[in-house]
């Protein structure tokens, strides 16, 4: 596609629930990244897959979040229960080559609320 | 200490002013210096970046490394109200198994016509 495509553009989930949040990015870029952003903060980084594999998933905050690639295209972002200190919006963006640094793409995010 | 600061403003100047935005860093490993420029409710859209230390300019916006001050400063000339947003400072350093860039918490601009 022309740019990166997050869906559902807003989540509103109850605590302790599951949610998914999918990233579909630039055709042809081998590099996807997530990114957290809480009110009035920058993004902070979560997880980076080079194809399939996830090369750096350090900024995961715990085990109850969980990320996929698996035919390195379109990412899915797992939350397993939910808490309310998840409320953020969530960034995805892609890179065609992480070596040679030209910046990412970033979609426009996924609002998640946890209520 | 967070290892990038920024102003969080808000900062709100009359359209034509010239705008200065800056952050610091601790990082002395950081290479690459980024701006990115968000509006409400959209993702992050990259305005500049720069290598090392030095100037570059594109159209109405210069940005500045000063690796020795670990400062970096983004400056908009003849403001316009669709410079209207926040502005992020991100960077990174060079090489390594991860292209994680590490932002600053924005400093919103308002351009009051």
């Amino acid at each position: 596609g022309a740019g990166v495509s997050q869906t559902p553009s807003n989540k509103v989930t109850e605590k302790g629930k599951y949610v998914e949040l999918r990233c579909d990015p630039i055709s042809g870029h081998t590099a996807l990244y997530w990114y957290r952003q809480s009110l009035g903060q920058g993004p902070e980084f979560l997880i980076y897959f080079q194809g399939t594999g996830a090369a750096d998933d350090s900024g995961l905050p715990n085990d109850r979040f969980f990320a996929v690639r698996p035919e390195g295209s379109v990412s899915t972002l797992k939350i397993q229960r939910t808490e309310r200190g998840d409320s953020a919006v969530y960034l995805c963006a892609s890179s065609l080559n992480p070596a040679a640094f030209e910046g990412y793409t970033f979609g426009s995010g996924t609002r998640l609320t946890v209520v | 200490q967070k290892e990038v600061e920024q102003d969080p403003g808000p900062l709100s100047v009359p359209e034509g002013a010239i705008v200065s935005l800056n952050c610091t860093y601790s990082n002395s490993a950081f290479q690459y210096f980024m701006w990115y420029r968000q509006y409400s409710r959209k993702g992050p859209e990259l305005l500049m970046y720069t290598y090392s230390s030095g100037n570059k300019e594109d159209g109405r916006f210069t940005a500045q490394v000063d690796k020795s001050s670990k400062y970096i400063s983004l400056f908009i000339r003849d403001s316009q109200p669709s410079d209207s947003a926040t502005y992020l400072c991100a960077m990174r350093g060079q090489g390594g198994a991860t292209n994680k860039l590490i932002f600053g918490t924005g400093t919103l601009l308002a351009v009051q016509p």
